[in-house]
This record gives structure tokens, C-alpha cells and sequence, in this order.
């Protein structure tokens, strides 16, 4: 079967960084996307990757290993705003979307 | 009105009643998705259309029904619902389906079956 495994929640601090992993198993790999979700609104697309390496933007990073189905996604001098869900995604073969359950991140002061 | 639009936002029905679910997108695009989001859960695609013609169905009950009369508007007509299906039901676009393209949501529509 095809899966996304990420951490239902993580805690982190006002300021520092935080790393939000993700790892899939899927029939065929045709791209990786992240959207942020807060609380009672809508996903919002954060980035995609499809080559293996890193992909900057501004505060927020992601990486993608097609040979370890892996990926991360990096939040810098974090803000209370980024207190909200992130949302990992992967395209199969026949570029159906398969979703994660979200990741959770509370930012404390 | 720009993006994804979704009415109504809120909605409480009771198992009898049938009602429909209205997404409207602007961005000039040719793929329409609609997902339920239950708490906790992966979001689960139900239906996919691209230029109008269902694409995708994943094993959604009956009484769900889609509708795509152009390519801007997107309907999802409900009858005799069961409890479980109280969640939010989220409608998405994409330029076209597959490849790069990312999803743009609309606010989604929590639905609560009585």
C-alpha cells in the first residue's frame, strides 16, 4: 500500500529552528509538496520538490532523497504565526496525490 | 471574489435531507478536486475532475454525488448521510492535473450529520 509517515506533533521555541521529516512509500514518484495549514482554514502550498537536494524560500527549506523517500521540511527564526499544521504530499505514477496526516508544530514564546 | 470559493461554510443536516456543496474557483484552471478532511486523518480525495470529465473516483459511497457543469464550478450533491460523515469537505483546483501544478483551497465547508 502506499503511505506517508509524519509526526503527529512537535513543539518547538519563538526564534530557533525546527525540522518537520517525512517519509513515503509510494507506487512511482512524480513530486513532493508541503502546505501549511492553520486552524480552521485551508491548506496553503509552502513548496515542491521533485530533483534530489534542497530547495530554499525565504524562511522555510526543503529537502528531498528519492533514494531514501524521504524529505524535511526546515523552518527558520520561527514566529508564532508558523504555529499551524504542515502537510506533506507525494505524487504517485499515476499522479494521484497521497496525503499525510499533518504535522502538528506548537511555537511557545 | 478571487482563489477558491466554497458555500455554504458551515452546514448541519440531518440524515434524511439533501443538500449540495458549492465550490466556485477563478483562477482559470482545469483540474477540480474535492477532499474530506476528518480530524487526525490523512486528507481523503474523493473526486477529481479535469476539463469537466470525472477523472477519479475513490471508492466514494453513493450518496455522494459530483457534479461539474464548466470548468469554474464544482458541486457535491449529499442525501441521506450518515453520522460519520461530519467533517470538513474541502474543495481544491490546479492548473491541470498531476506534474508541478499545486492545489489552491478553498475554506472548506464543515458539515455536521444529525
Amino acid at each position: 500500500g502506499q503511505n506517508i509517515d509524519q509526526p503527529t506533533e512537535m513543539t518547538a521555541t519563538e526564534g530557533a529552528i525546527v525540522q518537520i521529516n517525512c517519509t513515503y512509500q509510494t507506487s512511482g514518484f512524480n513530486g513532493l509538496f508541503w502546505y501549511q495549514q492553520h486552524a480552521g482554514e485551508a491548506p496553503t502550498f509552502l513548496s515542491y520538490n521533485v530533483l534530489d537536494g534542497l530547495e530554499e524560500k525565504g524562511r522555510f527549506s526543503s529537502f528531498l532523497s528519492r533514494s531514501k523517500g524521504y524529505s524535511y521540511l526546515l523552518l527558520k527564526e520561527l514566529q508564532m504565526k508558523d504555529s499551524a499544521s504542515y502537510l506533506c504530499a507525494v505524487t504517485d505514477s499515476n499522479y494521484q496525490l497521497i496525503w499525510g496526516a499533518g504535522t502538528k508544530l506548537i511555537i511557545k514564546p | 471574489e478571487t482563489g477558491v470559493t466554497q458555500t455554504p461554510r458551515h452546514l448541519v443536516m440531518g440524515m434524511t435531507n439533501k443538500k449540495s456543496l458549492k465550490c466556485e474557483q477563478h483562477l482559470g484552471h482545469n483540474a477540480m478536486y474535492w477532499y474530506k478532511q476528518s480530524a487526525k486523518k490523512p486528507l481523503e480525495l474523493m473526486f477529481v475532475y479535469s476539463l469537466e470529465e470525472r477523472v477519479e473516483n475513490n471508492s466514494v459511497p453513493s450518496r455522494f454525488s459530483p457534479e461539474c457543469p464548466n470548468s469554474s464550478h464544482l458541486f457535491l450533491h449529499l442525501h441521506t448521510l450518515q453520522p460519520e460523515d461530519s467533517a470538513l469537505y474541502l474543495c481544491a483546483s490546479s492548473q491541470d492535473r498531476g506534474g508541478p501544478y499545486e492545489q489552491y483551497f478553498g475554506p472548506g465547508t464543515r458539515l455536521t450529520v444529525t
